[in-house]
C-alpha cells in the first residue's frame, strides 16, 4: 500500500521548454503533496508543499513562477518546470501523505537534464 | 530555522562491523524522527520514532531516539555490501496541517567486502 508513482521517470528536454512532471498517490488520497530536488550525493532539498485545492507553499529561494505547481484532485500533483535551463537538471521527487499518518511515501522520482 | 545534522557525513567499513549512525535536531514543534536508506533513487523508509528511549528495530537494524537530547541513532550490525546507501535523517514538525520535513545531509555508507 501507500504507493507513489511519477511519470516521466526520465525526461531530456532542450534549454527554454518547459517540462512537467506528475506525482501520483496510486491508492490513497494524498491531501499534501512535497516536491523535492535532489543534488547528486546530498540531502532532498524542500521545493514547494501543495494540498489539494489551494496554492503550493513554496520554500524561500524557490521561484513559483519558474517551477509551477497544481494539486488539481487528491492522487494527482504536477510540476512544471517552465522556461528550463542546465542548471535545472537534477533529479525531482514528489512525496505524498494522506494526513492520517504521518510518514511521507515518496514517489520514484525523474531525473530531468536539460541540454 | 529547523535544523537536522548528521554525522558522519561519510564511513567506510568493512563487511561484519557494526556502525552507528546519528542524527541530532533543532526544530519547533517537533513530531516524528524517520530515518531513510537511499540507494540509487528516492529515498527509501526505515524507521519512525515518536518516543523517547523506544528502540525500533528492523533485522540488523535499530534506531533510537531521546527527545531530551535531542538526538537519534541508527545501528547497522554485522554491516553487509547492499548496506552501502545514503542514509537520511528527517525530522517532521510543525502544527497542523502544515509540517514538513527537514532532512540532514545524510551519511555516506560504504561497505566493503
Amino acid at each position: 500500500g501507500a504507493v507513489v508513482s511519477q511519470h516521466p521517470s526520465w525526461v531530456i528536454c532542450k534549454s527554454g521548454t518547459s517540462v512537467k512532471i506528475e506525482c501520483r498517490s496510486l491508492d490513497f488520497q494524498a491531501t499534501t503533496m512535497f516536491w523535492y530536488r535532489q543534488f547528486p550525493k546530498q540531502s532532498l532539498m524542500l521545493m514547494a508543499t501543495s494540498n489539494e485545492g489551494s496554492k503550493a507553499t513554496y520554500e524561500q529561494g524557490v521561484e513559483k513562477d519558474k517551477f509551477l505547481i497544481n494539486h488539481a484532485s487528491l492522487t494527482l500533483s504536477t510540476l512544471t518546470v517552465t522556461s528550463a535551463h542546465p542548471e535545472d537538471s537534477s533529479f525531482y521527487i514528489c512525496s505524498a501523505t494522506s494526513g492520517r499518518a504521518p510518514e511521507q511515501y515518496f514517489g520514484p522520482g525523474t531525473r530531468l537534464t536539460v541540454t | 530555522e529547523d535544523k537536522v545534522v548528521q554525522s558522519p557525513l561519510s564511513l567506510v567499513v568493512h563487511e561484519g562491523d557494526t556502525v552507528t549512525l546519528n542524527c541530532s535536531y533543532e526544530v519547533t514543534n517537533f513530531r516524528s524522527l524517520l530515518w531513510y536508506k537511499q540507494e540509487k533513487k528516492a529515498p527509501t523508509f526505515l524507521f519512525m520514532l515518536t518516543s523517547s528511549g523506544i528502540e525500533k528495530k528492523s533485522g540488523r537494524l535499530s534506531s533510537i531516539l531521546d527527545k531530551k537530547e535531542l538526538f537519534s541513532i541508527l545501528n547497522i550490525t554485522a554491516t553487509q555490501t547492499g548496506d552501502s546507501a545514503i542514509y537520511l535523517c528527517a525530522v517532521e514538525a510543525g502544527g497542523g496541517s502544515n509540517y514538513k520535513l527537514t532532512f540532514g545531509k545524510g551519511t555516506l555508507l560504504t561497505v566493503n567486502p
